[in-house]
C-alpha cells in the first residue's frame, strides 16, 4: 500500500524563477491538500483539490496555484519565487469528508536564493 | 489569541519518565482534534485522534476538555524515540484550512538517557 509520494525531495531556484512540485496520493484518497511548513512553524494550509477543482484555499497568494489529475495526483506552481518561499513543502492526502485524518507526504524542502 | 497554541518547549525529560502537554483552541466550534508526531526534517505524521471521552493507545493517551477548550497529550514511560516534535491540529467546520484544519506550531520533546 503505497503512501503519499512527492518529488523531488529536494529543490534550490533562484528568486524569480518557477517551481513545479509533484505528489501522489494514498491508494485510495481522492483529496489532496498542499502545506507550506517554515522552520519552527506549523503547517499552514496552501489549498486543497478534489475532483480535480481546487475547493478551499488559504492566505496564499496567487503567485501559487495547483493542479489535480484525473488518477488524484496533484502538483503544485510557485511563480516568481521570493527568498521567503524557502520552506518545506507538504502533501497530504485523504477522503473526501468525514473526519479522515491526513497522511503526509515526505515533503520537498525548497530553498530560494 | 491564535487559533490553536502550544507551548514550544522544549521540554527535556529524563527516559522512563511521564510527560504531559497540552494544547488550547479558540474556536469553541471545533469537531475534532489529532496530535501529529513530526521528526526533524520529517514529515508530519498521525500519532492519535483525540475523542471526547478521552483515548489511549500504549503508552500514550489524550484527553480532550471542551469546556475549558483544551486538549492534552500523555506519555508514560518515555523512549528515546519518543523525541520529537508534538503538533496539534484543530478541525473546524466550515472553518480555514483543508476542512478547516489548524495546526499548532509544535511542542518539541527531548528524551534524555
Amino acid at each position: 500500500d503505497a503512501g503519499v509520494t512527492q518529488s523531488p525531495t529536494h529543490l534550490i531556484k533562484t528568486r524569480g524563477q518557477q517551481v513545479t512540485l509533484r505528489c501522489s496520493p494514498k491508494s485510495g484518497h481522492d483529496t489532496v491538500s498542499w502545506y507550506q511548513q517554515a522552520l519552527g512553524q506549523g503547517p499552514q494550509f496552501i489549498f486543497q483539490y478534489y475532483e480535480e477543482e481546487e475547493r478551499q484555499r488559504g492566505n496564499f497568494p496567487d503567485r501559487f496555484s495547483g493542479h489535480q489529475f484525473p488518477n488524484y495526483s496533484s502538483e503544485l506552481n510557485v511563480n516568481a519565487l521570493l527568498l521567503g518561499d524557502s520552506a518545506l513543502y507538504l502533501c497530504a492526502s485523504s477522503f473526501a469528508g468525514g473526519d479522515s485524518p491526513l497522511h503526509f507526504g515526505n515533503g520537498t524542502r525548497l530553498t530560494v536564493t | 489569541r491564535k487559533e490553536v497554541e502550544q507551548d514550544p518547549g522544549p521540554f527535556n525529560v529524563p527516559e522512563g519518565a511521564t510527560v504531559a502537554f497540552n494544547c488550547t483552541y479558540s474556536n469553541s466550534a471545533s469537531q475534532s482534534f489529532f496530535w501529529y508526531r513530526q521528526d526533524c526534517r520529517k514529515e508530519p505524521k498521525l500519532l492519535m485522534s483525540v475523542y471526547s471521552s478521552g483515548n489511549e493507545d500504549g503508552r500514550f493517551t489524550a484527553q480532550l476538555n471542551r469546556a475549558s477548550q483544551y486538549i492534552s497529550l500523555l506519555i508514560r514511560d518515555s523512549k528515546l524515540s519518543d523525541s520529537a516534535t508534538y503538533l496539534c491540529v484543530v478541525r473546524n467546520k466550515g472553518g480555514g484550512g483543508a476542512d478547516g484544519l489548524t495546526f499548532g506550531k509544535g511542542t518539541h520533546l527531548i528524551i534524555q538517557p
